[in-house]
């Protein structure tokens, strides 16, 4: 199994909302990322996980909490949004770090819009 | 930092035909990998094609190739006899090496196919 999962593909949400989206991989893989895509534009980089850590938070304001219940899955769970939060949200895997390569796998995404 | 810069923002080819898309970078590192994400319509990111720094020898996928200039600090990516489902977004990515997370993306380059 070669596959990134993200649920929902779709999120539509008030800025009062209250949402969670959802990653999981069953390649083994210890590290699990969660990035921002905006139309036309490269991923940014959101936060990382390394064993179930965080290992990595780029200065995301706090309405974005991402979890790591364990190895295989990922949230990201958001509160009071605005509307420029608005974006594609993907999730990544790769195996851990000082692998070589340690290529990063992308999921499908969720496509959220905030009102 | 590190920086990448892909020059061009579109690019068209034919079918069937050859295409290369251009990708430079910045780093005093000598240890890293370069790698050539592609972004269809559908909008899942998919690994094209990866090279470590330390390998003199050009990547080579199928029909799709990398030309590795390390002076140079330039990691073209070749597609030979383009096809239809070769239309995205490509983006060249930057790693580090050891342990270090983080891909640092170019801005992508959106390749159309005409028939």
């Amino acid at each position: 199994d070669t596959e990134v999962t993200q649920t929902p593909k779709h999120l539509v949400m008030g800025m009062t909302n209250k949402k969670s989206l959802k990653c999981e991989q069953h390649m083994g893989h210890r590290a699990m990322y969660w990035y921002k895509q905006k139309a036309k534009k490269p991923p940014e980089l959101m936060f990382v996980y390394s064993y179930e850590k965080l290992s990595i938070n780029e200065s995301v304001p706090s309405r974005f909490s991402p979890e790591c219940p364990n190895s295989s899955l990922l949230n990201l769970h958001l509160h009071a949004l605005q509307p420029e939060d608005s974006a594609l949200y993907l999730c990544a895997s790769s195996q851990s770090s000082g692998v070589l390569y340690n290529e990063q796998f992308f999921g499908p995404g969720t496509r959220l819009t905030v009102l | 930092a590190q920086t990448v810069t892909q020059s061009q923002p579109e690019m068209s080819v034919q079918e069937a035909e050859t295409v290369t898309l251009s990708c430079t970078y910045d780093t005093s590192e000598s240890d890293y990998y370069l790698f050539w994400y592609k972004q269809p319509p559908s909008r899942q990111m998919i690994l094209v094609i990866r090279q470590e720094a330390y390998k003199q020898q050009n990547a080579t996928e199928n029909r799709f190739s990398v030309n590795f200039q390390k002076a140079a600090k330039s990691f073209s990516l070749k597609i030979s006899d383009s096809q239809l489902g070769d239309a995205a977004m490509y983006f060249c990515a930057y790693r580090s090496g050891g342990s270090n997370y983080k891909l640092t993306f170019g801005k992508g380059t959106l390749l159309t196919v005409n028939p």
